[in-house]
C-alpha cells in the first residue's frame, strides 16, 4: 500500500501569512493527489485535485502543486477562515489512503 | 440540494454489531462510486470501504477486513456498512463519501480523470466500550 506522510504535522501562523503543506507519497502517484480541508465537528471538504487543480468554488489564495512523490499546498493570504486541519489523498490505486493531517493554528 | 445523511451510530459492547446507513439525496448512488471513511477521536481520516455499483467492485482496508460489509439499496437510494465484531479501535466518527470523477487535462489536451470525494455526509459516531 501507498503511505501517505505530511509535513509539518501542526503549523502556526498569523492572518495575511503565505503557507506551505507538504505531503510526500512512499512511491509515485504522478498527480493523483488530492487535498481537503476539515473544521471541527464538520466533514472534509475538497480544495484541490490532480495535484494543482483547483475544485469549483475554492478560492484562488489556494493551489497545489508538485508531481511524482512530493507535493505542496499553498495558502497565499492566510484569512481567519482558514485556520483548520488540512489532509492530502492519493487516488493513484487502492486503499485511496490520507495522509496524516496537518493543523493549522493562528499564531 | 446534493446531500448524504448518515445514520445508525451508538453505543455498543466490544464484540457487537452495528449498521451504519447513509441516504442519499439530489443524485442516484448507482451512478457514483461511494465510500466509508472514519475518524477517530482527535485523530486522521481512515478510508474503510468502497463499493462500485457499476460493476459490482468492492474493497475494504485491511484493518476492518472480514468484520465489515458494504452494500447499497438503490430502490432506498442508500449505502449501508454492516460491522461485525467491534473493537474498541473501531471508535470513531464514520462518514459517508461520494467519489466522483473530475477530469484533468494535461499539456497536450488528453483528458484525465480523477477520483475525488466530493460530497461528504455529516458523520455518525460509533463507539465501542464497555
Amino acid at each position: 500500500d501507498i503511505q501517505m506522510t505530511q509535513s509539518p504535522s501542526s503549523l502556526s501562523a498569523s492572518v495575511g501569512d503565505r503557507v506551505t503543506i507538504t505531503c510526500r507519497a512512499s512511491q509515485t502517484i504522478t498527480n493523483y493527489l488530492n487535498w481537503y480541508q476539515q473544521k471541527p465537528g464538520k466533514a472534509p471538504k475538497l480544495l484541490i485535485y490532480a495535484a494543482s487543480s483547483l475544485q469549483s468554488g475554492v478560492p484562488s489564495r489556494f493551489s497545489g502543486s508538485g508531481s511524482g512523490t512530493d507535493f505542496t499546498l499553498t495558502i497565499s493570504s492566510l484569512q481567519p477562515e482558514d485556520f483548520a486541519t488540512y489532509y492530502c489523498q492519493q487516488t493513484f490505486s487502492t486503499p485511496r489512503c490520507f495522509g496524516q493531517g496537518t493543523k493549522l493554528e493562528i499564531k | 440540494e446534493v446531500q448524504l445523511v448518515e445514520s445508525g451510530g451508538g453505543l455498543v459492547q466490544p464484540g457487537g454489531s452495528l449498521r451504519l446507513s447513509c441516504a442519499a439525496s439530489g443524485f442516484s448512488f448507482t451512478n457514483y462510486e461511494m465510500n466509508w471513511v472514519r475518524q477517530a477521536p482527535g485523530k486522521g481520516l481512515e478510508w474503510v470501504s468502497y463499493i462500485s455499483s457499476s460493476d459490482g467492485t468492492i474493497d475494504y482496508a485491511d484493518s476492518v477486513k472480514g468484520r465489515f460489509t458494504i452494500s447499497g439499496d438503490s430502490a432506498k437510494n442508500s449505502l449501508y456498512l454492516q460491522m461485525n465484531s467491534l473493537r474498541a479501535e473501531d471508535t470513531a466518527v464514520y462518514y459517508c463519501a461520494r467519489d466522483s470523477k473530475l477530469h484533468y487535462y494535461d499539456t497536450t489536451g488528453q483528458r484525465w480523470p480523477h477520483d475525488v470525494f466530493d460530497i461528504w455526509g455529516q458523520g455518525t459516531m460509533v463507539t465501542v466500550s464497555s
